[in-house]
């Protein structure tokens, strides 16, 4: 009964370089959010995604945040030239694809430090 | 600007007490709510959902829920020092079911 995914748990990385975070739902969901938590922070939203689509992506950064859910494989959030002010944790969480609830149920995160 | 709104604590409880979480939220048209428990450095955990007025039983804890006062709750009965963490609330944001959390009440529960 596998959980949310995700890879690395932890991450290190110099200002300018890329970070790629990535996320395997939990079985049978097809819906991926993915939170940022700052220090001392609560989480925010950044963008919802479906298989091959971008749902909302209204809590992305405008520059430098991507992020996709191809048909196969993992969701992937990427960062391009990271600045120390992105150092947090990066949660992903999965919903199933019916009904209105939204439950969601997150996954360890990934720890991203940049130095 | 939708808003949740948690006193940040900490809470102190004695250990077989009722924990007692409030929660405010802005948005009059929120339909549904959560309660996440989020150890130190770990991820949240989904515990509690509510979506109707009243109370949601689940074992030793209970939602209540008052729409009318726009007002979420967690009780925790028979408190235990495992149960020392923050607790998140979070209402959807939107029609895509995205999560507004509150900035979470930090629980110690005392042996």
């Amino acid at each position: 009964n596998a959980g949310v995914m995700q890879n690395p748990r932890h991450l290190v990385r110099r200002r300018g370089q890329e970070a790629r975070l990535r996320c395997s739902p939990m079985k049978g969901h097809s819906h991926v959010y993915w939170y940022r938590q700052l220090p001392e922070e609560g989480l925010k939203f950044m963008v919802y995604l479906q298989k091959e689509n971008i749902i909302d992506e209204s809590g992305m950064p405008k520059e430098r945040f991507s992020a996709e859910f191809p048909k196969e494989g993992p969701s992937i959030l990427r960062i391009q030239q990271v600045v120390r002010g992105d150092s947090a944790a990066y949660f992903c969480a999965s919903s199933p694809p019916t009904g209105w609830s939204y439950e969601q149920y997150f996954g360890p995160g990934t720890r991203l430090t940049v130095t | 600007q939708k808003e949740v709104e948690q006193n940040s604590g900490p809470l102190s409880v004695p250990e077989g007490a009722i924990a007692s979480l409030n929660c405010t939220y802005s948005d009059r048209g929120s339909q549904s709510f959560f309660w996440y428990r989020q150890y130190s450095g770990k991820s949240p955990e989904l515990i509690m959902f509510i979506y109707s007025n009243g109370d949601k039983e689940d074992g030793r804890f209970t939602a209540q829920l008052n729409k009318a006062s726009q007002y979420v709750s967690l009780l925790i009965r028979d408190s235990q020092p495992s149960d020392s963490a923050t607790y998140l609330c979070a209402v959807v944001g939107g029609s895509q079911g995205n999560l507004i959390f509150g900035k979470g009440t930090k629980l110690s529960v005392k042996p």
